[in-house]
């Protein structure tokens, strides 16, 4: 079975500023996919980044990057220029393959953006 | 992407009672899983909601307790039953099996329910 591990329960930055959330998994799989999920106080839960372990090359969205190193099963997640509306719970995700959306979740880091 | 409409949004409810969540999605789709998030907490697959037979559940939860439909490719409910304060979290339905969406997960909005 596959576990996902966030170790931040907690983060607060000022507007502006980059931070970094970490995510460390465990699988035995070789062809995977990573989420970062964000959930604001409305509840949606809404897809920041998503990244395909086949793909070497990190993913980017706008300020949102990650640093994905296979070997060290390790995922996370920086936000640049942070901005008030970051503010929220994140969660790294685990999926096991295509066509299987079974996906494992982290406890989640709960980020605040002070003005 | 896929628009996934829960009802109801939030409930207080008495304890022994049961309630029944409906999620509507705008488009069919392969997949429908339903996921509990107790307070302060991650999100825990509940089971796996089958177009047409007996949703699959996950270790720790039975079909007593969440009984599960799933009549046709856009639509599923889960019903709480006999409800205890314990049952107070929210409930999550999500949908994946997208095209172009490879592995991911939409969600609704949820349903928050609390147990007196």
């Amino acid at each position: 079975a596959q576990t996902v591990t966030q170790s931040q329960p907690e983060m607060s930055v000022q507007e502006a500023e980059t931070v970094t959330l970490s995510c460390t998994y465990d699988t035995s799989e070789s062809n995977y996919y990573l989420f970062w999920y964000k959930q604001p106080p409305s509840r949606q839960m809404i897809l920041v980044i998503r990244q395909e372990a086949y793909k070497q090359q990190n993913a980017t969205e706008n300020r949102f990057s990650v640093n994905f190193q296979k070997a060290a099963k390790s995922f996370s997640l920086k936000i640049s220029d942070s901005q008030l509306g970051d503010t929220a719970m994140y969660f790294c995700a685990f999926g096991p393959n295509f066509g299987n959306e079974k996906l494992t979740f982290g406890t989640g880091t709960r980020l605040t953006i002070i003005p | 992407s896929a628009v996934i409409s829960q009802k109801p949004s939030r409930d207080i409810c008495q304890r022994g009672t049961s309630l029944t969540i409906q999620c509507q999605v705008d488009s069919q789709v392969t997949m429908m899983f339903w996921y509990r998030q107790q307070p302060g907490q991650s999100l825990t697959l509940i089971a796996t909601a089958n177009q047409g037979s007996e949703a699959t559940y996950e270790s720790g939860f039975v079909i007593d307790k969440f009984p599960i439909s799933r009549p046709n490719l856009t639509f599923s409910t889960l019903t709480v039953s006999n409800m205890s304060p314990e049952d107070s979290s929210i409930y999550l339905c999500s949908v994946g099996g997208i095209q172009g969406a490879a592995g991911e997960l939409f969600f609704g909005e949820g349903s928050r329910l609390t147990v007196l």
